[in-house]
């Protein structure tokens, strides 16, 4: 089993910074690794897949890097709207999800 | 669009089988799309449960592949997904969603059902 570990577990920002989280795998994933935003009550929604790709409608301010095993979700400038919780997805071996990021106003 | 909608018993008791529907509407479930249910018990982060294919191919979390069944209707275009000896441990919202393959590629689970919550209790 291919685990991922999110860190930090948590990220105290203020709106207009720069967030950077992190996704490690146990064992090389290519670039079969997505990330999702997930507000309270709501669906997880996709943010970048293929580790690098924006999804639909996602805006410029969310990027995506890495492959094999060392990923990064970075947000350029945090507006209002972005503070939830961020899971990373690997589909290399199955579908495992990192344990998330909760990303919270500081 | 894509549309996903759960449904099922909000209630499940201990040693049963729990079993959700999942309808889609705004394509047909014979298009390219695999089909997910991903699940995420209270307070918890994110669980994969599987995926299915139109043909009836399926991918099963290793942790989970004894207990769990998932199957498509296709002239109803909806998916199921069944869960047998259920424990408190399988309380949890339950999502479907779909997975974009293209080849060997993957395009990660760009449309979510609201979620269904199922809470396993006697």
């Amino acid at each position: 089993e291919i685990v991922l570990t999110q860190s930090p577990a948590t990220l105290s920002l203020s709106p207009g910074e720069r967030a950077t989280l992190s996704c490690r795998a146990s064992q090389s994933v290519s670039s079969y690794l997505a990330w999702y935003q997930q507000k309270p009550g709501q669906a997880p929604r996709l943010l970048i897949y293929d580790a690098s790709n924006r999804a639909t409608g996602i805006p410029a301010r969310f990027s995506g890097s890495g492959s094999g095993t060392d990923f990064t979700l970075t947000i350029s400038s945090l507006e209002p709207e972005d503070f939830a919780v961020y899971y990373c997805q690997q589909r290399s071996i199955w579908g495992t999800f990192g344990q998330g990021t909760r990303l919270e106003i500081k | 669009q894509v549309q996903l909608q759960e449904s099922g018993p909000g209630l499940v008791e201990p040693s049963g089988t729990l079993s959700l529907t999942c309808a889609v509407s705004g394509v047909s479930i014979s298009s390219s799309n695999w089909w997910s249910w991903v699940r995420q018990p209270p307070g918890k982060g994110l669980e994969w449960i599987g995926e299915i294919y139109h043909t009836g191919s399926t991918n099963y979390n290793p942790s989970l592949k004894s207990r769990v069944t998932m199957s498509v209707d296709k002239s109803k275009n909806q998916l199921s997904l069944k869960v047998s000896s259920v424990t408190a441990a399988d309380t949890a919202v339950y999502y479907c969603a779909n997975s974009l393959w293209f080849g060997s590629r993957w395009d990660g689970m760009d449309v979510w059902g609201q979620g269904t919550t199922v809470t396993v209790s006697s």
